[in-house]
């Protein structure tokens, strides 16, 4: 059965770096993901679409500061030189055929 | 610039149903796929339903299958989802989204309208 897994939350300091998880459950790790990230009290924004091989392509507009790469069952989601506007919750996506699939969300805070 | 407008949200008493709308523009429309996925207060996101922009093949989450019909009018640039038997588990935020095909991410979303079901 196909499942993201991530954890429910996360900190890091104003102008750290910090490296958010998503794991693929057994049998998928050669699955593609997607990022959004989903600020307070506003809708989802893509971010960038990620490969097994750690090539990843961003939604317009996005940062440099936010980038991906793979290991195994796992994508990884970075973004450095955090700012106030970066704590949100950050979702990864996949698919198969007739369905899309989301993990549970992990909460971003900045200190 | 890539749009997605939802209304049609609002308070539904349980078995009651509801139609949610989603006017797309920036976009050639009929080639996407057009998807819903809700949010439940407080919880995370709960993908609902995709629709095609080829043949208009339609696809639902087991939560809601038999219960909601997703379908689209190219010519408005339009996505609909049609809720019947509405259930207190169907509250939540419901979001517009768009993407290249079925079988990929979503590149754009909007900003949600909420439907609330309770007597």
């Amino acid at each position: 059965q196909l499942v993201l897994t991530q954890s429910p939350s996360a900190s890091a300091s104003l102008g750290a770096s910090v490296k958010l998880t998503c794991t693929l459950s057994s049998g998928h790790s050669s699955y593609a993901i997607a990022w959004h990230q989903q600020q307070p009290e506003k809708g989802p924004r893509y971010l960038m679409k990620l490969n097994s091989d750690g090539s990843h392509s961003k939604g317009e507009g996005i940062p440099d500061r936010f980038s991906g790469s793979s290991s195994g069952a796992e994508r990884y989601l970075t973004i450095s030189s955090l700012q106030s506007e970066d704590e949100a919750d950050y979702y990864c996506q996949t698919w198969g055929t007739g369905i899309w699939l989301f993990g549970g969300g992990t909460k971003l805070t900045v200190l | 610039e890539v749009q997605l407008l939802e209304s049609g949200g609002g308070l539904v008493q349980p078995g009651g149903s509801l139609r949610l709308s989603c006017a797309a523009s920036g976009f050639t429309f009929s080639s996407y796929a057009m998807s819903w996925v809700r949010q439940a207060p407080g919880k995370g996101l709960e993908w609902v339903s995709a629709i095609s922009g080829g043949d208009g093949s339609t696809y639902y989450a087991d939560s809601v299958k038999g219960r909601f019909t997703i379908s689209r009018d190219n010519s408005k640039n339009t996505v609909y989802l049609q809720m019947n038997s509405l259930r207190v588990e169907d509250t939540a935020v419901y979001y517009c989204a768009t993407a290249p095909t079925v079988t990929t991410e979503v590149h754009y979303w909007g900003q949600g309208t909420l439907v609330t079901v309770s007597s």
